[in-house]
């Protein structure tokens, strides 16, 4: 069965450094998201994508925050200086049409 | 903007219960209520979802409820096992939007 999967697993990094984090949707999907879950809190929306374009994003998605789908499998997201305070788990998420299927995530830790 | 409660925050049943975890959402616009399951370290993992021109789906020991006028749904687990223990959530999302809005989960743990 086709999935969502994401890389690195976990993430460590000190504040202010640029991160990026990997996703590989599944294949014949058009449309991709990134969510956050803070620990021990609800999953967050940040950010979908759609024909090569952000189509929409929350107020978390600020200018330190860029998604890009590089080539025909990859989709990315990009801290550009990272806080503490974004320390978290980061979900891909894709889907064809309204169900969103989620990859495992990534878990970053800033120090 | 649109807002989903989820009751109650833990749940502990015996194996061979039923469990029941129930959601409210505020917009009326909302039309789509997926229902996910995560477990320790993982992603979450779509379990059942219901769109709001139905009222009940079913899928073998899982189903969901939709009371439109209530603005509620509702996630029933019968004959839970112990497999069943992870953290629920509920989202529901608005017609021409791409974002899921979250519940704040239930841990669901039965016991043997």
């Amino acid at each position: 069965e086709p999935e969502v999967t994401q890389t690195p697993s976990h993430q460590v990094t000190q504040m202010g450094q640029e991160v990026i984090l990997r996703c590989v949707p599944i294949s014949n999907h058009l449309y991709f998201y990134w969510y956050r879950q803070i620990l021990g809190q609800k999953v967050e929306f940040l950010v979908s994508f759609y024909n090569n374009e952000i189509s929409e994003k929350s107020e978390i998605f600020d200018d330190q925050f860029s998604v890009e789908r590089p080539d025909g499998s990859n989709f990315t997201l990009k801290i550009r200086s990272t806080k503490l305070e974004d320390s978290a788990m980061y979900f891909c998420a894709s889907s064809w049409a309204d169900t969103q299927y989620f990859g495992p995530g990534t878990r970053l830790t800033v120090l | 903007g649109e807002n989903v409660e989820q009751h109650p925050s833990t749940l502990s049943v015996q194996e061979g219960d039923s469990a029941v975890i129930k959601c409210t959402y505020s917009d009326s616009a909302s039309n789509y209520f997926p229902w996910y399951k995560q477990e320790l370290g993982k992603g979450p993992q779509l379990i059942i979802d219901i769109r709001s021109n139905v009222g009940e789906k079913k899928d073998q020991r899982i189903a969901v409820t939709l009371n439109k006028t209530a603005k509620h749904f509702s996630l029933h687990i019968t004959e839970t096992q112990p497999e069943d223990s992870a953290v629920y959530f509920c989202a529901a999302s608005l017609r021409n939007t791409d974002k899921l809005i979250f519940g704040t989960g239930t841990r669901l743990q039965v016991f043997p």
